[in-house]
């Protein structure tokens, strides 16, 4: 049972256009999200996280998006740049019950120069 | 500070054989996260260790075993390997709140 889907393996995208990365849920008892970028040989490190009393949170070239009644988040990179390319994990967690958090599949960015 | 260690970064094993994977986490983290990472099934969560007490644990079998000692330091360890064990384990370690994990660079284990 995938509580946490990322429907979309792979991801192209144009330099300096936007990224949009999604991710879905399927446990209401989810309240606090992340995505963590991941390189080849590392491990992932950590981008963004926000909160499910907010419906956005911004970093910089990074902002995430929270729809709750969708069950949805997504991760919005703009402008894209080829440093980007790497693996992006959503991951989901219940702060107010075990800490455990559950991992999407990922979804593959590639920024073409 | 120094980050997550984990030791060793490549190995190679028989089936049948049993490994142990070692992780040293940031200092003043108490909780090590470990993780199963296989091409198309991201990120498996196999346990959580908090302050040497298992706080959580996933779905896989009890050949996946580990345990943390009281420096917050955590081993891992699988017996009678399997070839579908092939995979990069990772380890986490966060101060337990749950507000996020500072992951290590993972341990290759290949299964031949």
């Amino acid at each position: 049972d995938q509580q946490v889907k990322q429907n979309s393996p792979s991801l192209s995208v144009q330099e300096g256009r936007i990224s949009i990365l999604n991710c879905d849920y399927t446990n209401s008892m989810f309240d606090y999200f992340l995505w963590y970028k991941k390189y080849p040989a590392e491990g992932p490190t950590f981008l963004i996280s926000i909160s499910s009393i907010k419906d956005k949170n911004e970093d910089g070239r990074f902002t995430v998006f929270l729809n709750k009644s969708a069950k949805h988040l997504s991760l919005h990179i703009v402008p894209s740049q080829p440093g980007d390319s790497a693996v992006y994990f959503c991951a989901a967690t219940q702060l107010s019950g075990t800490y455990k958090y559950i991992f999407g599949t990922g979804t593959r960015l590639k920024v073409l120069a | 500070k120094a980050g997550v260690t984990q030791t060793p970064r490549y190995l190679i094993k028989t089936r049948g054989q049993q490994v142990t994977l070692s992780c040293s986490p940031i200092s003043g983290h108490r909780s090590v996260s470990w993780y199963q990472q296989t091409p198309g099934q991201g990120l498996q969560f196999l346990f959580e260790y908090f302050s040497e007490t298992q706080r959580n644990k996933g779905n896989f079998p009890g050949r996946f075993s580990g345990r943390q000692f009281s420096n917050s330091r955590s081993e891992m360890n699988v017996s009678t390997l399997e070839l579908g064990d092939s995979a990069l384990y990772l380890c986490a370690s966060s101060l337990g709140t749950g507000r996020g994990y500072t992951f290590g660079s993972g341990t290759r284990l290949t299964v031949v």
